[in-house]
């Protein structure tokens, strides 16, 4: 079952815009994960943040938690065309496995 | 490394027919992942092992879903009868717990089942 929700479903922006999407989830969790998928490619990890964290940066990502609105956000900053991909949330409870979002589909405009 | 092997990449067959999905996890990898994704439901997590033993398999749609791990470097997937409702891509990922459930992802084999 998906715990996270993306919104928006879709976005599109001018390449050098920034882009930020929400995921919001449902249940407690250890930590949460932010996924990027290439057309027609496998997932390929982002970054994770944990319950205890509030806000995590790698390169022109920034992620952001609040466990208390159970939601977190995705900010890519100065996007870049290679930038266009789906990106999910993934919420881990505890137990090792993750539950995935449906998604949001980004596309930078060139 | 070469990251997580699927194998094949694309198959077609015919309603009926037996099908059978190959992983080959990172070494040294102790969980494993095996998950369809559809345009419809999405990424969805089918079953996961832990050192060789199945975990949890209550994402198996049906009895005629079924999937092994005889060792740390292989799993299968195994789809009898298939079905044309079956069709999906379906991603073998794994992870390593002492590190973090970071999980990394095979390109996945595209079924279609006619």
């Amino acid at each position: 079952s998906q715990q996270g929700e993306e919104d928006p479903q879709a976005l599109s922006i001018q390449e050098g815009e920034n882009a930020t999407m929400n995921c919001s989830y449902k249940t407690s969790i250890n930590n949460l994960q932010w996924y990027r998928q290439n057309s027609g490619r496998g997932l390929v990890h982002l970054i994770l943040i944990r319950s205890n964290e509030r806000e995590k940066h790698s390169g022109r990502l920034r992620v952001t938690l609040d466990t208390s609105k159970k939601s977190s956000s995705l900010l890519i900053t100065a996007s870049r065309a290679a930038d266009t991909a789906s990106y999910f949330c993934a919420t881990d409870a505890g137990d090792y496995k993750l539950s995935f979002g449906a998604g949001t589909t980004v596309t930078v405009r060139a | 490394d070469a990251g997580v092997i699927q194998s094949p990449r694309h198959e077609v067959t015919e309603m009926g027919q037996e099908v059978t999905l190959r992983c080959k996890p990172i070494s040294g990898h102790d969980y494993l992942f095996w998950y369809r994704q559809t345009m419809m439901r999405g990424l969805e997590l089918l079953i996961y092992f832990n050192n060789n033993v199945p975990i949890d398999d209550s994402g198996m749609p049906e009895d005629r879903f079924s999937a092994k791990m005889p060792n740390a470097s292989f799993s299968t997937l195994k789809i009898q009868p298939s079905e044309p409702r079956d069709s999906a891509v379906y991603f073998c990922a794994s992870s390593r717990a002492i590190l973090s459930n970071e999980q990394f992802f095979g390109p996945g084999t595209r079924l279609t089942v006619l």
